[in-house]
């Protein structure tokens, strides 16, 4: 299958930094990608799509301007986070569908932030 | 708004046993069904998927079985193993969804005993 990688695996920050998360799909072009976060024992929570070469699409309650969502290029998404607070703590995970003519989505390895 | 309820929550099962995950849909407008298995700390990893114009899907040891007029999908891991523990999600993506858009269900703890 197609490989999404993510970077960092895992970040520490302190409360009112920010900090950005690197989504990038190695064998494969992608215009479109997904942004979750997933709390302990919880299902996937989709935040944002990330378009290439336009704004992102995000979901209701979740806010813009704290969740700052790139998508660079064709194999690059980035997302971050600004002024992290403790109960942004989360596992944040992309997503990228393998191409137009599959609906197969392949995702990150995702990355755990600790904000202290 | 479009659901996708997944049921057990949490499952134990022997070596060797029948692991069934059941999933069900109210919206009709759903076009592909994938499972996706994750493990503590990492990401969830595409398992099988299937079409609503199919019934059944099997690959190795997973079979996924679709019944359309019940609006329902399950996963069946045969021969269960040790490294089959992991918590499974199933997924639905609407019709008219752009950009392979997926609705997950709220996954189920899987523990094969030894």
């Amino acid at each position: 299958g197609a490989v999404v990688s993510q970077h960092p695996s895992w970040v520490i920050c302190k409360s009112g930094t920010s900090v950005k998360i690197e989504c990038r799909s190695l064998d494969f072009q992608a215009t479109t990608m997904f942004w979750y976060r997933q709390f302990p024992k919880q299902s996937l929570m989709l935040m944002a799509t990330s378009n290439e070469g336009s704004k992102a699409t995000y979901e209701q309650g979740v806010e813009k301007d704290k969740f700052l969502i790139n998508h660079a290029s064709l194999t690059l998404s980035t997302l971050t986070v600004t002024s992290a607070h403790p109960e942004d703590s989360s596992f944040y995970i992309c997503s990228a569908p393998a191409g137009i003519a599959t609906y197969e989505q392949y995702f990150g390895p995702g990355t755990r932030l600790t904000v202290t | 708004q479009q659901q996708v309820k997944q049921s057990p929550q949490s499952l134990i099962v022997q070596k060797g046993g029948i692991s069934i995950i059941n999933c069900a849909y109210e919206n009709t407008a759903f076009d592909y069904f994938p499972w996706y298995q994750q493990f503590p700390g990492k990401g969830p990893a595409l398992l099988i998927a299937i079409r609503p114009d199919v019934s059944e899907k099997k690959e190795g040891r997973f079979t996924i079985s679709f019944n359309k007029s019940a609006k329902q999908f399950s996963l069946h891991i045969m021969d269960s193993q040790p490294g089959d523990s992991a918590t499974y999600f199933c997924a639905a993506k609407g019709v008219e969804t752009s950009g392979s858009r997926l609705t997950f269900g709220e996954g189920t703890q899987l523990t094969v005993n030894p």
